[in-house]
Order: C-alpha cells, then structure tokens, then sequence
C-alpha cells in the first residue's frame, strides 16, 4: 500500500514567486492535515480536510496561504506570493479517524525562499 | 493550552550504550501521547503512542516510553542503541483530536 506521497521533496524559489506543494494521502483516508517545520522550530499545524471540506485552517499563517482538495482526493498547498519566513518542511499527513488514530505523514516538502 | 518542551536538541550516544531522549508536556485536559521518528529523508513515522491502559508503552525497533502523570513526562528509552538508531525523534501530545502538539525535536546521534 502506497504511503503519504507528497512533491516537490524541494522547492527553491525567489521572494513574491508562488510555489504549489501537492500531497496524495492514503487511499481511503478521509482526513488530511498540512503541518509545516521551520528550521529548527516545533512542527506546527496548519489545517485539516475532512474529504473535500476545510475543518479547521486556524494553523494557516495568513492569507497568502491557500489549500484545496477538490473531489476529496490529493491536495494542494499554494503560497502566493511567497516571503522568506515561509521558509521550511511542510508536511501531510492522513489518517482514517480524526481523533486519537496514527496520522500518516509524508517526507515533506522543503521550501527555501530566497 | 498544550506544549512539550524537548529539552536536548542534541543527544550524542555510542553504539550499543542505553539512551534516554526526555519529553515533557503541559496540558490541563487528558492527553495522548506520540513519539515519531525521522530518519534522513525520510517520513515522519510513528514509534509509539499512549492512549490509554498501561503507562510503559513499547513500540518499534526496540524503543519504549512512559508515561509519568505526576510529573508530566513521557521518555522514550532504548536500552541499547544501533548505529541505524541515528536519526531526529519527536515527541507529540494531543487531547484527542487531530491537532497534535509537537516539541522542537531531539537529533540522536550514535557514534561508532
């Protein structure tokens, strides 16, 4: 069974360029969490889906953060335009139950904004 | 409010020497518990969680932790480590919804 795939493993972009970081969950996984790593820092969470639905974005550092999944399927985490605090590993994870189950998490994404 | 605090960010150990990464939480509710692993690129993956039930807890590759509630710790032990062992652990705590509460991470590196 294929894991929590998510691409680019890195991206290198410039301040202002936008960036669109993908995640493909588990089949059958009905949850999906965006957490993002600053260099150094806690893993922090950003949001949840619940199939196609926003459940909770109060992790989202601002509007210049935007997350999809449309069809309930893979999403899609676009930064426009990016600043250099955007700078780190955003991860994805799915998971069957929303609470207390193991959340499924990817390789992450490494973004340096330069 | 929740919070873990993972107070070595280094943990230099030779091989086949017993090992102790702390972790530390703050939560006013009842809590799960988390240790992930991530070995050089890598995933997040799961060592270990507590729900419920017994406070020593064993997971994979050898590892164990206990939960402490008086004095709001849940250590991961290994009494022997391998070179492989090298990697960063995470310790995470949730109240039981999918908003899991991670510490700053603690890099294990296992000498020869």
């Amino acid at each position: 069974e294929a894991g929590v795939t998510q691409f680019p493993s890195h991206s290198v972009i410039e301040k202002g360029q936008t960036v669109t970081l993908r995640c493909d969950p588990i089949s059958g996984h009905d949850n999906l969490y965006w957490y993002r790593r600053v260099m150094g820092k806690e893993i922090k969470f950003l949001l949840h889906f619940v199939k196609e639905s926003k459940q909770d974005e109060s992790g989202m550092p601002n509007n210049r953060f935007l997350a999809e999944r449309t069809g309930g399927t893979y999403s899609t985490l676009k930064v426009q335009p990016a600043e250099l605090e955007d700078s780190g590993v955003y991860f994805c994870a799915s998971s069957q139950l929303a609470n207390t189950g193991e959340l499924f998490f990817g390789e992450g994404s490494r973004l340096t904004v330069l | 409010a929740q919070s873990v605090t993972q107070l070595d960010s280094q943990v230099p150990v030779f091989e086949e020497a017993p090992v102790e990464l702390r972790c530390n939480y703050s939560s006013s509710v009842s809590v799960y518990l988390f240790w992930y692993v991530q070995y050089p690129n890598q995933g997040l993956q799961l060592l270990l969680k507590y729900l419920s039930g017994s406070t020593l807890v064993k997971g994979i590759n050898g590892f164990e932790a206990e939960f402490n509630k008086s004095q709001t710790s849940f250590h991961l032990r290994k009494p022997s480590v391998h070179i492989s062992d090298t990697a960063e652990y995470f310790c995470a705590v949730s109240s039981g919804t999918y908003k899991y509460i991670f510490g700053t991470g603690t890099r294990l590196k296992v000498l020869a």
